[in-house]
């Protein structure tokens, strides 16, 4: 089996700042995904990345930037942090890139608070 | 718009009761299915997929597809306090989309 590992737990910043969250898996999968979910409620995809050095955007991407250093690690970066952006965020990965329906394998999350 | 509609919000059962949840995709497009769980504090992880007609069922656990309407149903038999968790439908197509997580059915399971 493999992990999936995201830092910081919990992230706390300034409105208006920018933040990064970093996500790091051990599957060797080749697709991963960020997403946002607000207070129990349902999954919104920001970006994922298919293979290395690829990055396609989801319905919620304004606002992010996100890098996939190699194939183990992908980042997401709020570009400027806003008050009703308060959620956890979820980073996923799934094997057979480019085939959607495989099955994802989620971290813990990152919580974000905004100040 | 909402792509993958679930019903109810919300759901309590007893303890040893049925649980059934149910999911709708609004895109034909749409047509490969999986159930995840999500427990309080923790990433989802998937319980089943169902990609054909009919049932499929994998211990407590059966889901019903019916591709002409595009509704899924997940059916949890003899309820346990914890499988009180947040379940998601995620519904995608062929390769080249993404799967589309629906807005959640939140189950208590009461001892």
């Amino acid at each position: 089996g493999g992990i999936i590992t995201q830092t910081p737990k919990f992230l706390i910043g300034q409105e208006g700042q920018k933040l990064t969250l970093k996500c790091q898996q051990n599957f060797n999968h080749d697709t991963m995904y960020w997403y946002r979910q607000d207070s129990g409620k349902g999954l919104r995809l920001i970006y994922y990345s298919i293979t290395e050095n690829d990055l396609q955007k989801g319905d919620l991407s304004e606002g992010y930037d996100a890098s996939r250093e190699k194939k183990s690690s992908f980042s997401l970066t709020v570009t400027s942090a806003q008050k009703n952006e308060m959620a956890v965020f979820l980073c996923a990965s799934s094997m057979l890139g480019g085939t959607n329906y495989a099955e994802q394998f989620f971290g813990p999350g990152t919580r974000l608070t905004v100040l | 718009q909402q792509k993958v509609q679930q019903s109810p919000e919300s759901l309590s059962v007893p303890e040893g009761g049925m649980a059934s949840l149910n999911c709708t995709s609004s895109d034909r497009n749409f047509q490969y299915f999986w159930w995840y769980r999500q427990h309080s504090g923790e990433g989802p992880k998937a319980l089943m997929s169902i990609f054909s007609d009919g049932d499929k069922k994998e211990g407590r656990f059966t889901a019903h597809l019916n591709k002409a309407s595009l509704h899924v149903s997940l059916h949890i038999r003899d309820s346990q306090p914890s499988d009180s968790a947040l379940y998601f439908c995620a519904a995608s197509g062929l390769s080249g989309t993404y799967q589309r997580f629906g807005t959640g059915t939140k189950l208590q399971v009461v001892p």
